[in-house]
């Protein structure tokens, strides 16, 4: 069973545009939700996170939104770059529990 | 600081053998998590390890197991292998104490291995 869904699979933007990439999850016990970047041949580095105490986090021209009551978040990339070229990943994990539950990943190509 | 240390980065097994995965986390880091990540599952949780201690374990088969050393350091092992374990084995280690934690995992550049 799949707890995270995240979509779209790959999507494609132009510079300057705005990228946007969604999440939900099932687990209404999960209170960690980061997203991670991924570019090949290289880990996930955390990018920004938030908890459900808050409903917006942004961190310089990455923003996370949260509805609690949909069980679904998002980030938002702001005058996306090509160097934002890589694969998101949604994760969330429950009571500061190590284990991440991640979704399928976003192919994210920023065209000139 | 470094950062987290997989080795072997590349491997090639047959079906059948067995492999060793080995990981150094970050300098004061105590918890070492494993991950396998594949086209076509993703990035999936194998298991946790704290103070030498599996402290959570994902969904898979007992092929798979691991360990931890005083030193933090990890190894993880995947016997009787087969095609489907091909993967990049990822460990992540995050500053995680039993009171305090920071939910942040850094992840090392991980381990590729093909099982022909």
């Amino acid at each position: 069973q799949q707890q995270v869904k995240q979509s779209p699979q790959s999507l494609i933007v132009q510079k300057g545009g705005i990228s946007i990439i969604n999440c939900a999850y099932e687990n209404t016990a999960f209170d960690y939700f980061p997203w991670y970047q991924q570019f090949p041949g290289k880990g996930p580095a955390l990018l920004i996170a938030i908890r459900p105490d808050v409903s917006e986090k942004k961190e310089g021209r990455f923003t996370i939104s949260f509805n609690k009551s949909a069980k679904q978040f998002s980030l938002h990339i702001m005058d996306s770059q090509p160097g934002d070229s890589a694969t998101y990943f949604c994760a969330a994990s429950k009571g500061g529990n190590e284990k991440l539950t991640f979704g399928t990943g976003t192919r994210l190509t920023i065209i000139p | 600081k470094a950062g987290v240390t997989q080795t072997p980065r590349y491997l090639i097994k047959t079906r059948g053998q067995q492999v060793t995965l080995s990981c150094s986390p970050i300098s004061g880091h105590r918890s070492v998590s494993w991950y396998q990540q594949t086209p076509g599952q993703g990035l999936q949780f194998l298991f946790e390890y704290f103070s030498e201690t599996q402290r959570n374990k994902g969904n898979f088969p007992g092929r798979f197991s691991g360990r931890q050393f005083s030193n933090s350091r990890s190894e993880m092992n995947v016997s009787t292998l087969e095609l489907g374990d091909s993967a990049l084995y990822l460990c992540a280690s995050s500053l995680s104490s039993t009171s305090v934690n920071t939910g942040e995992l850094f992840f090392g550049e991980g381990s590729r291995l093909t099982v022909l």
